[in-house]
């Protein structure tokens, strides 16, 4: 019964490529994230999703956009990667937006040759 | 915005000793405080937490501390054992952005 995940686990591709990652949750969460985390351990917030309110992080280029076909799914879409793009992406959810604890996807390690 | 930061990068201690690890924000009007523990490749899980309303807050061997008017706070681990060895993240809320600002983390090694 797991609480989040993600699929694939990890994800090989050649850049100039289109990907995609897929995050769902049980939890009946109202709130979920997209972080990237990079090689130096620093994660990074990419999308809010609260009420079918998506707040973007303004350092993430337009290449990445998420997707949420109801509130327990929450997809994120890579178009024309790039060598940059290479980290573990995590998804998260939570039940009290900020002020409350967030529940991370086991992630997803995306390498981009 | 908010900004945070995290130090010490790295702590090496002895098993059995306390490890300290201190977190600043900017944001006076920040009201909630986790702090995650990230063990080598798993995901990042809460470990504790504060809110403003409070100084300190105990769980067995951790406890974090809060001061408001200096805009700090840290996270004290008693008694340390192997299993704490892990990259620990503070984080507080911007909620302009709707979003948890995070420490660059400290990457936690306890020495046999």
């Amino acid at each position: 019964d797991t609480a989040v995940s993600q699929t694939p686990k990890y994800l090989v591709t050649q850049m100039g490529n289109d990907k995609s990652i897929k995050c769902e949750q049980n939890l009946g969460h109202d709130t979920m994230y997209w972080y990237k985390q990079d090689s130096k351990k620093f994660l990074k917030i990419m999308f809010s999703y609260n009420n079918k309110e998506l707040i973007i992080n303004e350092t993430v280029p337009n290449r990445f956009s998420p997707k949420s076909p109801d509130k327990a799914h929450l997809n994120l879409h890579i178009n024309s990667l790039e060598l940059g793009d290479s980290a573990v992406y995590f998804c998260a959810s939570s039940q009290q937006g900020l002020a409350g604890e967030q529940y991370f996807g086991p992630g997803t390690r995306l390498t981009v040759t | 915005g908010e900004n945070v930061e995290q130090h010490p990068s790295t702590l090496s201690v002895q098993e059995g000793d306390s490890a300290v690890i201190k977190c600043t924000y900017s944001d006076s009007a920040s009201n909630y405080f986790p702090w995650y523990k990230q063990e080598l490749g798993k995901r990042p899980q809460l470990i504790i937490d504060i809110r403003s309303n409070v100084g300190e807050k105990k769980d067995q061997r951790i406890a974090v501390t809060l001061n408001k008017t200096a805009k700090h706070f840290s996270l004290h681990i008693t008694e340390t054992q192997p299993e704490d060895s892990a990259v620990y993240f503070c984080a507080a809320p911007e909620d302009s952005n709707y979003q948890l600002i995070w420490g660059a983390g400290t990457k936690l090694i306890i020495k046999p």
